[in-house]
């Protein structure tokens, strides 16, 4: 497998673009997470799907942040309109249903600059 | 809430020297407990885990971690250093009613050959 795969890898944008992260889990994998990591607050969890299933969304930010799972395969993070403090690196993560001891596998993450 | 600490943000060591980093959760129920690693420019990966069992857990690369229960402990040991340990360390909890994972903010380790 491939492990978790995250497109794309760096993206710069101007303040009030449309930005779209898009990430691949592991096949098999019935939970997807997506992280947002900055110097100030850390890994911070944004939202997690089960069974393509949005389950808590109580990390996303605001109302310009939203995340899709249309299948098992895919999920997206959309922020609208982008601003410069949406700048960081975004991982997405998958794991297998409770009761999985190897924890989460992570994507490699996308770095967003929004100037 | 669940809540993880890592009391050092910043350490410097010089390789072989000994290495132990503080993570301490607040978590009233059952705990899975984690270590991960993020090398610089990297992702996270993980270092080793406990769910139960013997509290002393071995991971890869030489790491081992210990489960206190009683001081809500999961701290990170390696005996000797190098300078490839050089990353970001971040210790992180789930409990067993949940499946979020929160994570403690990091502690960047920079080891001097």
């Amino acid at each position: 497998d491939a492990g978790v795969i995250q497109s794309p890898r760096h993206e710069v944008t101007e303040m009030g673009q449309e930005v779209t992260l898009r990430c691949k889990p592991i096949s098999g994998h019935d939970y997807l997470f997506w992280y947002r990591q900055t110097m100030m607050r850390g890994l911070e969890l944004l939202i997690y799907f089960n069974n393509n299933v949005p389950i808590d969304d109580s990390g996303m930010p605001e109302d310009r942040f939203s995340a899709k799972m249309p299948n098992a395969s895919f999920s997206t993070l959309k922020i609208q309109p982008s601003e410069p403090r949406d700048s960081a690196v975004y991982f997405c993560a998958s794991s297998f249903s409770p009761g999985d001891h190897y924890g989460y596998t992570f994507g490699s993450g996308t770095r967003l600059t929004v100037v | 809430a669940q809540s993880v600490s890592q009391h050092n943000h910043h350490v410097i060591l010089s390789e072989a020297a000994s290495l132990e980093l503080g993570c301490n959760y607040s978590y009233g129920g059952t705990v899975n407990l984690f270590w991960y690693v993020q090398y610089p420019g990297q992702h996270l990966q993980l270092l080793l885990k406990y769910f139960s069992g013997d509290p002393l857990v071995k991971g890869i690369k030489g790491f081992e971690a210990e489960f206190i229960k009683s001081k809500f402990s999961f701290n990170l040991r390696k005996p000797s250093v190098q300078w490839s340990d050089t990353a970001e360390y971040f210790c992180a909890v789930n409990g067993d009613s949940s499946y979020k994972l929160i994570f403690g903010s990091g502690t960047r380790l920079l080891v001097r050959p």
